[in-house]
């Protein structure tokens, strides 16, 4: 079936540090690739996404690239700020069907 | 900002009462869907729906029900609460972008707790 993995946390950083989370997917089809955050008490926001293989999407200095070869897209931030602290979640969906899998989270706390 | 709210934020329960949280969009989404979230497990998907008193379960449907008689209106139901039902429960709906590709827009979520 369609699935999501990704890196366990929590993940600490340093202010100005290097991101990265990686995500994994199983898909039966073609799917399209989401990472949404969710800050303290919020619901889950779109961070960015990609539709085909070797898109990159990318929202306010983080990016992921699709990877049909390796089924990954993974998150990168190249200078993480304190404000970036959050949990953030890999998600697959399949244009039929409408159904949305998500990855369990990774906690991200970034320290001045 | 999809226009999701739901009600009410926060909910202390006793084991075995019913509870209904709502959840409210006014963009005129076809899908709707409730997920819980908690610690471990990341978003489970509870029940959805794809129009007016059209809707199916998800993974983790048992104690729960679900009914749409409006498309702005999803109503989620624990019929007898249990403690394990505490969690923090997420409306989401979602819409078609580019290339037939969804997109999923989250409310805010309900803290619920069963004592």
């Amino acid at each position: 079936g369609d699935s999501v993995t990704q890196m366990e946390g929590p993940v600490t950083l340093s202010e100005e540090a290097f991101l990265t989370i990686n995500c994994t997917y199983t898909a039966t089809g073609y799917p399209s690739l989401f990472w949404y955050v969710q800050y303290p008490g919020e619901g889950l926001q779109l961070l960015l996404k990609a539709t085909k293989a070797d898109d990159k999407g990318s929202n306010k200095g983080f990016e992921a690239t699709y990877r049909k070869e390796t089924t990954s897209f993974h998150l990168e931030k190249g200078s993480v700020q304190v404000s970036d602290s959050a949990v953030y979640f890999c998600a697959l969906s399949v244009n039929t069907g409408n159904q949305f899998y998500f990855g369990t989270g990774t906690s991200l706390t970034v320290i001045p | 900002d999809a226009g999701i709210t739901q009600s009410p934020r926060h909910k202390v329960t006793e084991t075995g009462t019913p509870v209904t949280l709502r959840c409210h969009q006014t963009e005129n989404h076809r899908y709707m869907y409730w997920y819980r979230q908690d610690p471990g497990h990341g978003l489970r998907l509870i029940h959805y729906s794809y129009g007016v008193k059209d809707t199916d379960k998800g993974e983790v449907s048992d104690g729960y029900s679900v009914s749409r008689s409006k498309t702005e209106d999803f109503l989620l139901t624990l019929e007898s609460a249990t403690s394990s039902q505490t969690s923090v429960y997420f409306c989401a709906i979602s819409e078609v972008r580019g290339r037939g590709s969804y997109e999923q827009y989250f409310g805010p979520g309900t803290r619920l707790t069963v004592t």
